[in-house]
């Protein structure tokens, strides 16, 4: 079993609809939890993160982290054909030395 | 101006030979680090190394050597090629280790081994 499980998809979805994508984990140490959007062709680009529990808000995304059930999400309200890529969840503990520990990927597609 | 930049961006080569990737950062940035990923797109850290000293030394082939001139540049060379190293190759840099969680990569090398 994979430290972080995510549903590869694809997941397609009308222009305007609310995405919601999901990770679930084992390690309860992990603190830190990161949503990063990879174009095709392209490097990971950090969305946001989110320390220990609870939710923030960036514009139309919004992370939320349940640690007492291990699981994450993000939330894209009024979905644009441009948020169509995959999205990484990733997870990391405090302290020096900490690595990213990612999952596979959920691949979102906006369709007009 | 691009913050992390990898070269080359695309790779092609026979199995045996040996390569390099070349990854260079502009951000001022401490710590950097290379993530492999395959086919399914999982992405594995493989090394990190904080102000040119290795700190993270994932379980990977001896065969894989990471080489930090400076704090700005780390590079990933690769003896023996194996096709099973056929991936796409991606450098990251993070402030510093204590910022682990905010990381920037660069565009990726794919390397096809044939």
């Amino acid at each position: 079993q994979k430290e972080v499980e995510q549903d590869p998809g694809p997941l397609s979805v009308p222009e305007g609809a609310i995405v919601s994508l999901n990770c679930t984990y084992s390690n309860s140490a992990f603190q830190y939890f990161m949503w990063y959007r990879q174009y095709s062709r392209k490097g990971p680009e950090l969305l946001m993160y989110t320390y220990s529990s609870g939710n923030k808000e960036d514009g139309r995304f919004t992370a939320q982290v349940d640690k007492s059930s291990k699981y994450i999400s993000l939330f894209i309200r009024d979905s644009q054909p441009s948020d169509s890529a995959t999205y990484l969840c990733a997870m990391s503990f405090t302290g020096t030395a900490s690595k990213l520990t990612f999952g596979t990927g959920t691949r979102l597609q906006v369709t007009l | 101006d691009t913050a992390v930049s990898q070269t080359p961006k695309y790779l092609v080569t026979q199995m045996g030979n040996d390569k390099s990737i070349k990854c260079e950062q502009n951000l001022g940035h401490d710590t950097m680090y290379w993530y492999k990923q395959d086919s399914k797109k999982f992405l594995k850290i493989m090394f990190s190394y904080n102000n040119k000293e290795l700190i993270i030394n994932e379980t990977v082939p001896n065969r894989f050597s990471p080489k930090s001139p400076d704090k700005a540049h780390l590079n990933l060379h690769i003896n023996s090629l194996e096709l099973g190293d056929s991936a796409v190759y991606f450098c990251a840099s993070s402030q510093d280790i204590l910022a682990a969680n905010e990381q920037f990569f660069g565009p990726g090398t794919r390397l096809t081994v044939l």
